[in-house]
């Protein structure tokens, strides 16, 4: 069966400060990944979407970086974090159909 | 651009049914999805709509019409555990990319 992790669960960053989450899915090859940003009580906002190594696109300009160095590897990256970088910070994968299957999360609080 | 727009909030009492809204606009139109997500967890597929009518999946049920660019999701025989954001997805190319509606928070009460 396919997982799909996250790390860490939970980070508290001060303002400037460089950053990198890391999302590994097991159990499948080729997925397309995902990653989004989720403010408090509101919708998710697709940052980056990858459809195989190294083949990155971008969704929304911003503060933040993505990279794929291996199939199932999907990192996220800041060289300088802003407080408006604050969210909750969502992998997600697909394989064959419309369904995406979400990691559990980082939570991320920039002070 | 593309928007979709859903209520913020709806409350119902268990056992009842409830319908949840999703209007959008978009200049191409794959299908529309629905999630769900539990406070503090990660959002879970429910349904996946790309033609016209009705798709049942046990107690819930997803709605399309395309030509009102307008779906529901429909919640039968509440549950507390129903309790929870719900939110409309819309694909609008070949790519696989979705773009997520704010949600609506449903709030089951006894």
């Amino acid at each position: 069966s396919q997982t799909i992790h996250q790390w860490p669960a939970t980070l508290v960053q001060p303002v400037g400060s460089p950053l990198s989450l890391e999302c590994t899915v097991e159990g499948t090859s080729n997925p397309n990944l995902y990653w989004y940003r989720q403010a408090a009580g509101r919708g998710l906002q697709l940052l980056f979407y990858s459809v195989g190594i190294g083949q990155i696109s971008s969704e929304v300009p911003q503060n933040l970086s993505a990279s794929r160095p291996q199939d199932r590897q999907f990192i996220l990256s800041s060289k300088k974090l802003l407080l408006s970088d604050s969210g909750f910070y969502l992998c997600a994968w697909r394989h064959n159909g419309e369904t995406q299957y979400f990691g559990p999360g980082t939570r991320l609080l920039v002070l | 651009g593309q928007s979709l727009e859903q209520p913020s909030e709806v409350t119902a009492v268990e056992g009842a049914i409830v319908q949840i809204n999703c209007t959008y606009q978009t200049s191409g139109f794959y299908g529309l999805s629905w999630y769900q997500q539990h406070d503090g967890g990660a959002p879970t597929f429910l349904s996946y709509n790309a033609l016209d009518g009705l798709e049942e999946t046990g107690r819930f049920s997803s709605f399309l019409s395309r030509s009102d660019s307008y779906g529901y999701l429909l919640l039968q025989e509440l549950q507390m555990k129903d309790s929870a954001s719900y939110f409309c997805a819309l694909k609008e190319d070949s790519s696989y990319k979705l773009i997520f509606g704010s949600g609506t928070r449903l709030l089951v009460r006894p």
